[in-house]
């Protein structure tokens, strides 16, 4: 199977931007979606994209997903940062029978 | 608005069965995949399995041959057994709605389940 790595913390002040990335170690990370999940501290995870860069709704168009094959790897990017944006990040993705696999997350500070 | 709410005890002795059931609300259980996640105090998601309304399953291989998960359409109910039980198997269980196959929509809030004697 394959392991998606995620950078342990990243921190941007209010009003920036800011991009969290998620690399496949094997395999093509446009061979199968991947989703991001967000969670506040002390709280359920809440799905903020799913298939690469689809936004549930309700989810503002701050968070957009993007896929760079040349690094095998998927991003997040939140603009305009905001402190409710604090949390920890997770990318996820699937095998070719349909095993998820998760990153380790991401804590994001915004400072 | 979809809900989901995880039940079942907080404490299980190793060795025992852990037993969960997530009510769903605000919606029909049928023609969705339905999920169960767990994670440890203080670490990441991981996935336990999934369950169609038809009944058909598919679980995380590490967790196979002690895992199963079941739906009762007439409850708008699905449920998680997970056997022979751990200190490790101490985690936040939650139960979620996948809008795809392979990607969630709605979370449940969450159940905490300690094991220990």
């Amino acid at each position: 199977n394959f392991m998606l790595t995620q950078p342990h913390s990243v921190s941007e002040s209010p009003g920036k931007t800011v991009t969290i990335s998620c690399t496949r170690n094997s395999g093509s990370i446009a061979t199968n979606y991947v989703q991001w999940y967000q969670q506040r501290p002390g709280s359920a995870p809440t799905t903020v994209i799913y298939e690469d860069n689809q936004r549930p709704s309700g989810v503002p168009d701050r968070f957009s997903g993007s896929i760079d094959s040349s690094s095998n790897s998927v991003s997040l990017t939140i603009s305009g940062l905001k402190t409710e944006d604090e949390a920890d990040y997770y990318c996820q993705s699937y095998d070719s029978t349909i095993h998820w696999v998760f990153g380790g997350g991401t804590k994001l500070t915004v400072l | 608005q979809v809900q989901l709410q995880e039940s079942g005890p907080g404490l299980v002795k190793p060795s025992e069965t852990l037993s969960l059931t997530c009510t769903v609300s605000g919606g029909s259980i049928s023609s969705y995949y339905w999920t169960w996640i767990r994670q440890p105090p203080g670490k990441g998601l991981e996935w336990i399995g999934y369950i169609f309304h038809t009944g058909s399953t598919n679980y995380n291989p590490s967790l196979k041959s002690r895992v199963t998960i079941s739906v009762d359409t007439s409850k708008n109910q699905f449920s998680l057994k997970l056997s022979s039980v751990t200190a490790a198997d101490t985690a936040m269980y939650y139960c979620a709605r996948n809008v795809v196959a392979a990607a969630i929509d709605y979370w449940g809030q969450g159940t905490l389940v300690t094991v220990s004697s």
